[in-house]
């Protein structure tokens, strides 16, 4: 399996930029990379998904590493109700999804 | 948002008895999942299915059954509810295959006492 490593929380404050990180140094040369999050007291919902190169949605940006060993989700301008459980994950193999543990994002007025 | 309800949205039940849960889809979609959520464990794959009458097991697939006869129906049966068993239910669906973006409903809350 494609192991991932994301922290466990992060902070922002509303209106700036968030990077949220995640390591997937494991992750095979055709596995896309997916970003789920999941609101309190919600589904997890999709957020976004790329293979090589930096994609876009109107939800979030995700920069994937030249190695595509790790890979960051950018919310442009946080807002509180981006709020939520951010989940990395990788295709592991075309096999079923996994979700790890995630980060935990706090957003301060 | 996509359309997928499940019912009941909350359930108390005594160890011991049956309980099935259902997930229903308006969106024709071809794969459906039930997913389990604990404090500490994130999202663990319970049993999906990749068409009417198929059906896989999923990572945490003991004490659970599951029946698809329909498009739109996927349902999740606990033959003896355990308290083991007490967690957050999610239904998910998707277009293609099992790692295709994926559409969750709204959970179920069990509690087995």
């Amino acid at each position: 399996d494609a192991k991932t490593t994301q922290p466990n929380s992060m902070e922002s404050n509303e209106e700036e930029p968030v990077h949220l990180p995640c390591n997937h140094s494991t992750i095979s040369g055709t596995d896309y990379i997916h970003w789920y999050r999941q609101l309190p007291s919600q589904g997890p919902e999709y957020v976004i998904h790329g293979l090589t190169s930096n994609v876009n949605n109107r939800m979030a940006s995700l920069a994937i590493a030249e190695d595509r060993k790790s890979s960051t989700l950018i919310l442009h301008r946080a807002t509180l109700r981006d709020a939520a459980v951010y989940y990395c994950i990788p295709d592991n193999y075309g096999q079923n999804f996994v979700f790890g543990p995630g980060t935990r994002l706090s957003v301060l007025p | 948002d996509a359309g997928i309800t499940q019912s009941p949205r909350h359930k108390v039940t005594e160890t011991g008895t049956p309980v099935t849960l259902r997930c229903h889809q308006t969106e024709n979609h071809r794969y459906m999942y039930w997913y389990r959520q604990d404090p500490g464990h994130g999202l663990r794959l319970i049993h999906y299915s990749y068409g009417v009458k198929d059906t896989d097991k999923g990572e945490v697939s003991d004490g659970y059954s599951v029946s698809r006869s329909k498009t739109e129906d996927f349902l999740l049966t606990l033959e003896s509810a355990t308290s083991s068993q007490t967690s957050v239910y999610f239904c998910a669906i998707s277009v293609k295959a099992t790692t295709d973006t994926q559409y969750f409903g709204p959970g179920t809350r069990l509690t087995v006492l």
